[in-house]
Formats: structure tokens, sequence, C-alpha cells
């Protein structure tokens, strides 16, 4: 496909994990991206994972990447009500034949919604 | 250290009207990107520049333009404003073409 595509909503009670998928399109994207914004805010990079690893973890935030499949996860252990936010995940869109401009093709976004 | 500053905030144009929405970077970076927010459609990518005087469409590029005339500011132009451009504004930076962005906080835009 051509689009980026994740879930649009998530409810999770706090102190339980949260996981949040996305396909992407492209197998030979180099990183993938997962990006936070809260209410009224721009967007700020969260975490990211290059593509010869399975696995990252960050604290709180695993990553996972099933290139087989093109997709990726963000798990987020002991959610807490300020994980509340809108999830995107993102990865590099080259035209064909030019060379990496940094552009970036955003999924539709995952609201968490964290219930306490 | 402001990262990316976006001005204004807030604007409500007329059908017709113009504007210019202000980005300026002080990471030195030399990317810069503006997207477009809609609810439920993620982030789409109107125009973007690689360095000074450098510019290039991106997926949404009708009704704007853009100039990049120093590493700093990236202003994006809105040239009679229509109802569909009613949205969130976005500038980014990055200092090279993999490292992930720096994002501004967003103009909200309505035009009525």
């Amino acid at each position: 496909g051509e689009d980026v595509e994740q879930s649009l909503f998530l409810s999770v009670r706090e102190g339980d994990s949260s996981v949040i998928n996305c396909t992407y399109t492209d197998s030979s994207s180099t990183y993938l991206y997962w990006y936070k914004q809260e209410p009224g805010a721009g967007l700020q990079l969260l975490t990211y994972i290059f593509s010869n690893m399975d696995m990252k973890q960050d604290q709180r935030l695993t990553v996972l990447l099933n290139k087989k499949d093109k997709h990726l996860s963000l798990r987020i252990a002991d959610t807490q009500t300020g994980d509340s936010a809108i999830y995107f995940c993102a990865e590099p869109r080259r035209d064909h034949g030019s060379s990496n401009t940094g552009k970036l093709i955003f999924g539709q976004g995952t609201t968490l919604q964290v219930k306490p | 250290n402001a990262g990316v500053t976006q001005t204004p905030k807030f604007r409500i144009l007329k059908i017709g009207q113009s504007m210019t929405l202000q980005c300026t970077q002080d990471m030195n970076h030399n990317y810069m990107y503006w997207y477009r927010q809609d609810p439920g459609m993620g982030l789409k990518l109107i125009y973007y520049s690689v360095g000074a005087g450098i510019t290039d469409k991106g997926e949404v590029p009708n009704g704007y333009n853009v100039s990049r005339s120093t590493t700093e500011d990236f202003p994006l132009r809105l040239e009679l404003a229509a109802p569909s451009q009613t949205s969130v504004y976005f500038c980014a930076s990055s200092p090279t073409e993999d490292y992930g962005y720096t994002f501004g906080s967003g103009t909200r835009l309505t035009v009525v």
C-alpha cells in the first residue's frame, strides 16, 4: 500500500501496558520513527529504530520491528496519565531515483487514552 | 536555544486573503519542512528544503509557496486563501536526512 497505517484509538488503564501498532510501506526504509503529540502542541520525537534491529528498548518504551511484515509497534510499560497523547509512526519517503531528502510519511496517528 | 519557532500561533483569514506563516530555527539545520495536519489524516508534506536556496514540492503544494534565502528561515506563503486551507501547519527541521525532526508548536489557521 501507499499509506502508513495505524489504528486510530487505544484506551488503557493506568499501570497497564499499551501497544500501538503501525504498518509501513517501504521494506528498504533505513530508520522508522515514533512521534508523540500532546494536546495543542507540536510533535516530539519519542524514539526511532534502525532497520537492522528487531527491537529497541528505552526505559518504559519498547519498539519492535518486523521487516518481513513491514510492521512496527510501540509498547509503553506501566502507562501513566501523562502518556495520554497522539502517537505517530513515520517512515522515510524516497522518490524513485532521487537522493534521500529526509521526507517523512506519517501515519494517521493513534490517540492513546489512559484512564485512572 | 529556542529550537523551531513558528508565528503566528493562531490566525483567521477571509477567503481570498494572503498571509505568510513564519518559521525560523537556530540549530543550523539544513533540512526544513512544512506539513499540514488535518483531523484523522496525519501530516501531509507541503514543501521542503535541503538547504538555503533549494526548495521542492511535497505531496500537497497547491495554493502555497515557500522561499529559503537563509539557513534559519523557511516562510510559507498562502496566496488567495481558501476554506480547504483551514488546518494546523507545522514547520520542522533536521540536521541530516536521517536524524528525525524537531517540530515547531504549530500555527492554527482558519479560513472563513
